[in-house]
């Protein structure tokens, strides 16, 4: 069975702050796949990243950043300078090597606050 | 944006009626999955698609039926609606799963908000 937890049900910073988001895993599978999906009060999820198990490399992307740790089971997501705009619920998610879908871990809120 | 329309996007309706929930893609895409957002779980599967008429059930499928007839259309239907079905739809889309890969992304739809009273 697959499961992703986020220990952190809630984050408060104020803007310009750095913050991380942890994500840890457990899966079986041998290859697999981690998202981040970002959900702004709207509601609609919006796709962030997709990282394989077979490519360690931390990525950044503007402000963001991915920290892949296979030693750890985790794929940490550091927003830099944070803004309100950053303020919505983000998910962590694996997909292993058979099927085709997504579990996900219960979220983190994060409030940015001016 | 991935072209996902998920409706109707509100809906109260009351306990026992049945109920159905559409979703529409524009991408030609074989996967289609219905999802349920509740707080503290995040997102569980509850049904999910491989192809017309080829469906199989998620991790919280009791109580809920699908069908898919045609590629871009998948159909979410509670049979006898309960209060523990108030919840957050959404449904999302993948690619044709390259053989090899499996790495495909998953779109989402903008959701659908069910009040069961």
């Amino acid at each position: 069975a697959q499961k992703v937890t986020q220990a952190q049900t809630e984050i408060s910073v104020v803007e310009k702050e750095d913050v991380t988001l942890d994500c840890v895993y457990e899966t079986r599978d041998t290859t697999y796949y981690l998202f981040w999906y970002k959900q702004p009060p709207s509601g609609e999820l919006v796709f962030l990243i997709r990282r394989n198990s077979f490519d360690e490399q931390n990525e950044i992307s503007g402000r963001y950043s991915w920290n892949f740790q296979k030693s750890t089971s985790s794929f940490n997501f550091t927003i830099t300078a944070s803004q309100v705009v950053d303020s919505a619920v983000y998910f962590c998610a694996l997909k292993g090597n058979a099927g085709n879908m997504l579990t996900f871990g219960g979220g983190t809120r994060l409030m940015v606050k001016p | 944006d991935a072209g996902i329309t998920q409706s109707p996007r509100h809906k109260v309706t009351e306990t026992g009626t049945p109920v159905t929930l559409r979703c529409h893609q524009t991408e030609n895409h074989r996967y289609m999955y219905w999802y349920r957002q509740d707080p503290g779980h995040g997102l569980r599967l509850i049904h999910y698609s491989y192809g017309v008429k080829d469906t199989d059930k998620g991790e919280v499928s009791d109580g809920y039926s699908v069908s898919r007839s045609k590629t871009e259309d998948f159909l979410l239907t509670l049979e006898s609606a309960t209060s523990s079905q108030t919840s957050v739809y959404f449904c999302a889309i993948s690619e044709t799963l390259t053989s090899g890969t499996g790495g495909n992304t998953i779109y989402f739809g903008e959701g659908s908000w069910l009040t069961v009273v």
